[in-house]
């Protein structure tokens, strides 16, 4: 079983649309948990981190659930720029500082 | 920013490859990982203090240093075929799971 784990991809949706990723990871001892966006042939940027309280960044609302391990991502009123790969990452302070990546979902935003 | 060089690189079987990395001014901890087309990013190795922090799941050959400018060099002996991928550096300001800031990656392909 993988550590990290997305949904497949790719997600197709229109300009305007709500899209939800989600994410699973294995171990109960990660610490830190981000989402990161990656652009074609681009490297990886932070697009938010994510806390048990959950939190929002404008039209992007991320959630952690600790007990079942699961974290989400909310896209609102989605734009043609969101159009990007998301990658689930989180971490562990007793894996010093190494990011575990899931295998990303792909998104594609049509006009 | 952080900074990588080359930006591509093409060689061939069994031979050597050195990547560079110059780490974001103030940062003093630098993360190597492999990311093979359509996956997400694995962790290679964490340099603190010019010292190996942390290795994830590749063989010896797979080697790398951290240089008191806090830049860093991943080499890669013996080059296989799966070995080609996208390269990535990272750098953050301590060995915990802070937020990393990635390079524009190099970009290998092996023959």
């Amino acid at each position: 079983r993988k550590e990290v784990e997305q949904d497949p991809g790719p997600f197709n949706v229109p300009e305007g649309a709500t899209v939800a990723f989600n994410c699973t990871y294995s171990n109960s001892a990660s610490q830190s948990f981000f989402w990161y966006r990656q652009d074609c042939r681009k490297e990886p940027k932070l697009l938010m981190s994510v806390y048990s309280s959950g939190n929002e960044d404008g039209r992007f609302t991320a959630q952690l659930n600790r007990a079942s391990q699961y974290i989400s991502l909310l896209i609102r009123d989605s734009k043609l720029s969101d159009s990007a790969t998301y990658l689930c990452v989180v971490n562990s302070y007793n894996q010093g500082g190494k990011l575990i990546f899931g295998q990303g979902t792909e998104l594609s935003v049509k006009p | 920013g952080v900074t990588q060089s080359p930006t591509h690189l093409i060689k061939t079987r069994g031979q050597q490859v050195t990547l560079r990395c110059s780490s974001q001014s103030g940062h003093n901890t630098v993360s190597w990982y492999q990311q093979a087309l359509g996956q997400g990013p694995q962790f290679i190795f964490q340099y603190y203090r010019e010292e190996e922090n942390g290795r994830g799941n590749f063989p010896p050959r797979f080697s790398g240093l951290q240089f008191p400018n806090d830049s860093s060099e991943l080499n890669v002996n013996a080059l296989e075929l799966d070995d080609s991928a996208l390269y990535l550096c990272a750098s953050s300001s301590y060995t915990g799971p802070d937020t990393q800031y990635f390079g524009p990656g190099t970009r290998l392909t092996v023959l």
